[in-house]
């Protein structure tokens, strides 16, 4: 099994959108409507942002929703700010009570 | 407050043995399947092993099945994995995750495992 395929990097300014696809397969996220996010600042704990697909846990900002299309889930973080500067990394659910996870996003807040 | 506190990571030799622990507070641990997931260095999170609530059932990634054993008290609210023969591939920062309904929606701050040629 290969990991969910995300983009190495993006970018954005203060202000701005910016999207972070995660592609995987019809055995995972095409599946499945367990696809998470997390939120990972250097020597952190991953801070879950999103799950099942589009749902967001208590605290976090509403500038964070989720969405799939078939084997693509995205992420869209609205009204960039600095401290969304980090790694992003997906998760679905592949059966069987395992996980796949994406490679990871390197989001940069010009 | 709810987290979860890993530890017994470090340097050990390729077939050496480690067993790393998991503190869970803040919750009732035994509620909740959990799972040890794994990062190595500049790579994705990977899954490793999961446990139901009570540790009657377990699973595993092929690439550590027949070596690692994941394990829990629920009296001492704790986690467990023994791993054994370990490789230079398992060198990474080994995480405890909680399982919400197939969600990973708890994670600790990770222990650093690094085996040695």
């Amino acid at each position: 099994q290969s990991a969910l395929t995300q983009p190495r990097s993006v970018s954005g300014s203060p202000g701005q959108s910016v999207t972070i696809s995660c592609t995987g397969t019809s055995s995972d996220v095409g599946g499945y409507n367990y696809v998470s996010w997390y939120q990972q600042h250097p020597g952190k704990a991953p801070k879950f942002m999103i799950y099942d697909v589009s749902k967001r846990p208590s605290g976090v900002p509403d500038r964070f929703s989720g969405s799939k299309s078939g084997n693509t889930a995205s992420l869209t973080i609205s009204g960039l700010q600095a401290e969304d500067e980090a790694d992003y990394y997906c998760c679905s659910y592949a059966g069987s009570y395992t996980w796949m996870f994406g490679g990871g996003t390197k989001l940069t807040v010009l | 407050e709810v987290q979860l506190v890993e530890s017994g990571g470090g340097l050990v030799q390729s077939g050496g043995s480690l067993r790393l622990s998991c503190a869970a507070s803040g919750f009732t641990f035994s509620d909740y399947w959990m799972h040890w997931v794994r990062q190595a260095p500049g790579k994705g999170p990977v899954w490793v092993s999961r446990i139901n609530s009570d540790g009657s059932s377990t699973s595993y990634a092929d690439s550590v099945k027949g070596r690692f054993t994941i394990s829990r008290d629920n009296a001492k609210n704790t986690l467990y994995v023994q791993m054994s023969s370990l490789r230079v591939e398992d060198t990474a920062v080994y995480y405890c995750v909680r399982d919400s309904r197939y969600n990973p929606e708890l994670w600790g701050r990770g222990t650093k495992v690094i085996v040695s040629s």
